[in-house]
C-alpha cells in the first residue's frame, strides 16, 4: 500500500499560485494518483487525477515526474474560497484511508 | 447525471441507543460504495466498502455494521452506540475505469452526517 505524506498546512495569498506536492515513495506499477478537496462540514470533492506527466482541467494543473514518487498539485491564482483541506491519494481507495491532508489557508 | 443522497444531515443519539444512516445513489448501476467516518479535525478513515449486493468488507473493527439491500443502497448501522461513533459519517461512489495501465476510480461523495452520540 502506498504511504503518502504531505504538509500539515500551507499558507498562501490571493491571486497567486500554490503547489502542494505530494511524497509517494512506494507508489505501484498500477496505482493512480488522485487530489480531493475538503470543505468543512462537506465531503471531498474530486479536483483531479493522474498517472504520469501532466494532467490539467478547468481547476488544477498535476504534475507527476517520470519516476512517480512524488505529485505537485497545482491551483492557478488562489482566491479565498480555496481555502479547504486537500488530500492525496495513491492507489484505489479500498486499499486505503485519506490521511489528514494539507490545510490550505488562503489570506486576503 | 449521478447523484448520491445521504440522511439525515444531523443526528443526537443517546450512548446503548441503535443507528441506521442509509445512503442511495442515483444515475448509474453497479457502483462501488463506501462509508468514511471523519472525527473532529482529522483525516477519514474507511469502514465499509461494497462492489456488489450483499458484499461488504470492514476494514476497521468495531460496533458498527454495514449492509446493501439493493444495487444502489448502502446503510450503515449499529446495535448500540458507544461515545466513541461520534463524528461526520459518509458516504461516497465510485466506478471502476480501466485504462492499458491501471485500474482507477475516483470517488463521489454524499453531503454527511454529524452523529453525536451523548
Amino acid at each position: 500500500l502506498a504511504k503518502t505524506t504531505q504538509p500539515i498546512s500551507m499558507d498562501s495569498y490571493e491571486g497567486q499560485e500554490v503547489n502542494i506536492t505530494c511524497s509517494h515513495n512506494n507508489i505501484a506499477t498500477n496505482d493512480y494518483i488522485t487530489w480531493y478537496q475538503q470543505f468543512p462540514s462537506q465531503g471531498p470533492r474530486f479536483i483531479i487525477q493522474g498517472y504520469k506527466t501532466k494532467v490539467t482541467n478547468e481547476v488544477a494543473s498535476l504534475f507527476i515526474p517520470a519516476d512517480r514518487k512524488s505529485s505537485t498539485l497545482s491551483l492557478p491564482r488562489v482566491s479565498l474560497s480555496d481555502t479547504a483541506v486537500y488530500y492525496c491519494l495513491v492507489g484505489r481507495p479500498r486499499q486505503l484511508t485519506f490521511g489528514s491532508g494539507t490545510q490550505l489557508t488562503v489570506l486576503p | 447525471s449521478q447523484t448520491i443522497h445521504q440522511w439525515p444531515a444531523t443526528l443526537v443519539q443517546p450512548v446503548g441507543s441503535p443507528l441506521s444512516l442509509e445512503c442511495t445513489v442515483e444515475g448509474t448501476s453497479n457502483p462501488n460504495l463506501y462509508w468514511y467516518r471523519q472525527a473532529a479535525g482529522r483525516g477519514l478513515q474507511l469502514l465499509f466498502y461494497s462492489v456488489g449486493i450483499g458484499q461488504i468488507s470492514s476494514e476497521v473493527p468495531q460496533n458498527l455494521s454495514a449492509s446493501r439491500p439493493q444495487d444502489r443502497q448502502f446503510i450503515l448501522s449499529s446495535k448500540k452506540l458507544l461515545l466513541s461513533d461520534s463524528g461526520f459519517y459518509l458516504c461516497a461512489w465510485s466506478r471502476d475505469a480501466q485504462s492499458r495501465t491501471a485500474t482507477n476510480e475516483k470517488l463521489f461523495f454524499g453531503s454527511g452526517t454529524q452523529l453525536s452520540v451523548l
